[in-house]
């Protein structure tokens, strides 16, 4: 059974510092999502990661994966307020279904 | 606008009383799931289509039902509610499996009294 871990869970960071969120998985997969939920909203696609080594970027966000260490990270860069959200990763098994991780809930202070 | 519907967005209901959330997708999107959310937990697949007549089980699919008769609609069905599927679903698709980003509906906050 796959299972998808991030940490940290809660993350409270100052406005214009950098910080890195993690993914770890626990079985093969190649294909990574990350996505953002605003409080009370649906869900954001962000990245879609399809191959070890995929890099993306929008804005202050950087996503990578690492399929041989079964890591994805979410990198974040210079924060504003705007980017205070909860972050999902989720992980494709081999038979279409997707595994999201609980979430990491930042909070961008000033 | 490209876009994901749901309904209802609300639910109150009690247990036992068959209900229907409905899904629609304009974007002619192979690839469609239904999610459940609850604190804690994150989000938790239900069930998933690959397309029209073709549905699989994800990793919490008890309780519920779903069938894909046209492309476009992904109807999730709770024919006996209970307590425990009180919670907040997602309806969401994308253009093929999973190559591609999931647009996601606005959500239905279902509480089963």
């Amino acid at each position: 059974e796959l299972k998808v871990e991030q940490n940290p869970l809660f993350l409270s960071m100052q406005e214009g510092k950098n910080y890195t969120i993690y993914c770890n998985y626990s079985t093969t997969s190649d294909r990574l999502y990350w996505y953002r939920q605003d409080p009370g909203k649906s869900l954001e696609s962000l990245f879609v990661l399809l191959s070890n080594g995929a890099v993306k970027q929008e804005g202050r966000l950087m996503a990578s994966l690492d399929t041989k260490a079964r890591l994805s990270t979410l990198h974040i860069t210079a924060a504003v307020h705007d980017l205070s959200a909860t972050y999902f990763c989720a992980v494709a098994s081999g038979n279409e279904k997707l595994t999201f991780g609980t979430g990491t809930r930042l909070t961008i202070i000033p | 606008e490209a876009q994901v519907t749901q309904n209802p967005r609300y639910l109150i209901t009690v247990t036992g009383k068959k209900l229907t959330v409905t899904c629609s997708q304009n974007m002619n999107h192979e690839y469609m799931s239904w999610y459940r959310q609850d604190p804690g937990l994150g989000l938790r697949q239900i069930y998933y289509s690959m397309n029209v007549e073709v549905t699989d089980k994800g990793d919490v699919p008890e309780g519920y039902k779903v069938s894909r008769k046209e492309k476009r609609n992904f109807p999730l069905i709770l024919e006996s509610p209970s307590p425990n599927q009180t919670s907040l679903y997602f309806c969401a698709s994308s253009l093929s499996f999973l190559s591609y980003e999931q647009y996601f509906g606005p959500g239905t906050r279902l509480t089963v009294t």
